[in-house]
Parts: C-alpha cells; structure tokens; sequence
C-alpha cells in the first residue's frame, strides 16, 4: 500500500470548491506530518502552493492565491488541499508529500477538471 | 529571482552514470537558508526524491536510491550536481533539481522543496 493516496482525478465546475485529499496509510498517524501542496500545469515543473500541519504551522507559497487552503481530516488520516472560486487556470495535476522514513514521499497525483 | 536551470546529457546508454549539473542564478547556492536537491518525474513511477544536498556538503538520499547517487556542490560556480550510476531504462525520466526552504516560522528544519528547474528529459537507451 501506498504511503500517500490520491484519487486519480476530481471535475468540479468554475466558481464552485474543490476539496483534493491525501490519505495517509494506515498506521501513519496524518497529526504527526506535514502535508506539503504542489501543482503542476502540462510541460511545467511543480509549483510549491502551500504546506500545512495545524492552524499554528502552516505557510502559503509565495504568490500563492488566499483561495488554496490546507487542512486535515484527522478521522480519515488525510490532508487536504481546498480550492475555493475556482477558475479555468485550476486545472492541473496536485501532488502532495510528506517527509517519511528518512524520504520526501510523494502521492500519485490528483488531475483536476475544472468544467 | 531565483532561476535553476538543469544541464546535461540527454541520452544515456544502459549501465552507465548519468550526470546532470544544476545551475542556480539570482541567489547564492552557500545560503545558509536552503538545501538544493533533485527529483524525477516518470510516467511510470510519478515524482520521486532522489537527493538533496547542503552547501556544507552534508547529503540526504532517497533510500531506494542511496546505492547508486552522488550529490556534490560546486560553491565557487554555484552549481550542484548529480551522478546516477549503473542506469537502467527505469531510469528515464525528467530530473528536476529544486530548492528546499531550511528556514520557516523562526525554525529551521529540512522543509520541502519551494523553488523548482524548468527540468531536463534523460532517455537510457542503446
């Protein structure tokens, strides 16, 4: 089983929000980690969003829009990424990571239809 | 603005060391505010860490990895380095070399990568 699990693809419609998950295996406990956020556009490199542990640790990207927000969902031992207003240039790949066993660990990704 | 720009050959053939350099402009690569480290992107196997590295010269490796990477830095030329020995077509990828911030919040810490290179595409092929 994967480290860091993402679904595969999510379509939400402009305007509307968009909330992208990250789930952590079972028996890594998501309270202990800190989720970092990446997006990346066709033919371009990752661009870093955010990174988020609680509401006390976290820390927007440079540049980053106030709409991208972090959290977690304890009970589902996963981070999130929020997308609120979204726009048609959302749309693209979401990677998250965390560092695990001595390796920055990355998740499968997340395409993001924005229609 | 801070740039980072990878260099390198874009083929490599089977058992070989691939050898990429990461050039970094608009900041200086002795900061003792940042690592500098190198991730791959296959279709295969999604993003992957494969190292990073401190000005000092102190190393982290992916474990998958350990066996076969050498990171180094050049301070005087503001460059760092990659070497991937005995290559396989596994191997073949986009390398990107990135920035990790060392400093946030008033602590620091090994923190995730914030700036990125455009990336370079290595086939390993005969």
């Amino acid at each position: 089983q994967a480290v860091l699990t993402q679904p595969s693809s999510l379509s939400a419609s402009p305007g509307a929000s968009a909330s992208l998950t990250c789930t952590l295996r079972s028996g890594i406990n998501v309270g202990t980690y800190r989720i970092y956020w990446y997006q990346q556009k066709p033919g371009s490199p990752p661009q870093y969003l955010l990174k988020y542990k609680s509401d006390s640790d976290k820390q927007q990207g440079s540049g980053v829009p106030s709409r991208f927000s972090g959290s977690k969902d304890d009970s589902a031992n996963a981070g999130i990424l929020l997308i609120s207003g979204l726009q048609s240039e959302d749309e693209a790949d979401y990677y998250c990571m965390i560092w695990h066993s001595s390796a920055w660990v990355f998740g499968g990704g997340t395409k993001l239809t924005v229609l | 603005q801070l740039q980072l720009q990878e260099s390198g050959p874009g083929l490599v053939k089977p058992s070989e060391t691939l050898s990429l350099t990461c050039t970094v402009s608009g900041g200086s690569i002795s900061s003792s505010s940042y690592y500098w480290g190198w991730i791959r992107q296959s279709p295969g196997k999604g993003l992957e860490w494969i190292g990073t590295i401190y000005y000092s010269g102190s190393t982290y490796y992916n474990p998958s990895l350990k066996s076969r990477v050498t990171i180094s830095v050049d301070t005087s030329e503001n460059q760092f380095s990659l070497k991937l020995s005995s290559v396989t077509v596994a191997d073949t990828a986009v390398y990107y070399c990135a920035r990790h911030d060392r400093c946030s919040g008033g602590s620091c810490s090994f923190y995730g990568m914030d700036v990125w290179g455009q990336g370079t595409t290595v086939t390993v092929s005969s």
